[in-house]
């Protein structure tokens, strides 16, 4: 299996408070991403990064910042976090190369009350 | 932009019967094809993939999916299914160039009926 952690794995937290998720991969892998996971839609792409310090917006950015200061970590952070948010998120890394399948982590289930 | 179409979102089946779990997508430029299963409480991991040559790929567990340019599928089919494929389905696509932004379908649920 490819080392891919998340943490915390489960949290609750009140409206308006910030989060931050954590991601640690072990493989060196160039490509991170960020998914939340939601019933009905799927995965859908929050953020992601193409190397230390290069990100890029997904198609439900808002309300969500990312960082990358190294390879092996990717942060995820809900600024003002709010009940919409109440989701499971997914981390997942890709290799160089378009064809590349994603490898993802175990997910953190989030609950916003 | 490409998007990917699941239009069963479950699919209950008897155990040893054959399964088809179909997908669509839509892209105006060459594709990646992906197919991923999900186990409750698990992270998605990859079943099989299209990149090139012979349409017809196979993956773990049995699994085996056909690509079909003309009508812009990419069905996933087993030919009996046990208790332990139950499980929530995803079809995705790369679109070749360009970053790896990977657009995944909404699911489809498979359940295995004993």
């Amino acid at each position: 299996d490819a080392g891919i952690t998340q943490s915390p794995r489960h949290k609750v937290t009140e409206t308006g408070t910030p989060v931050t998720l954590r991601c640690h991969q072990t493989e060196n892998h160039r490509y991170m991403y960020w998914y939340r996971q939601d019933p009905g839609h799927g995965l859908r792409l929050i953020h992601y990064s193409y190397g230390v310090k290069d990100t890029d917006k997904g198609e439900v950015s808002d309300g969500y910042s990312v960082s990358r200061s190294k390879t092996e970590d990717f942060l995820l952070t809900l600024e003002s976090a709010t009940s919409s948010q109440t989701s499971v998120y997914f981390c997942a890394i890709s290799g160089t190369g378009f064809n590349n399948e994603q490898f993802f982590g175990p997910g953190t289930r989030l609950t916003v009350l | 932009a490409q998007s990917v179409t699941q239009l069963d979102s479950q699919v209950p089946v008897f155990e040893e019967a054959p399964v088809e779990l179909r997908c669509n997508y839509s892209s105006s430029v060459s594709v990646y094809l992906f197919w991923y299963v999900q186990y409750p409480n698990q992270g998605l991991q990859l079943l099989l993939k299209y990149l090139s040559g012979s349409t017809l790929v196979k993956g773990i567990n049995g699994f085996e999916a056909e690509f079909n340019k003309s009508q812009t599928s990419f069905h996933l089919r087993k030919p009996s299914v046990h208790i332990s494929d139950t499980a929530e389905y995803f079809c995705a696509v790369i679109v070749s160039g360009g970053y790896q932004k990977v657009t995944f379908g909404t699911g489809t649920k498979l359940q295995v009926i004993p």
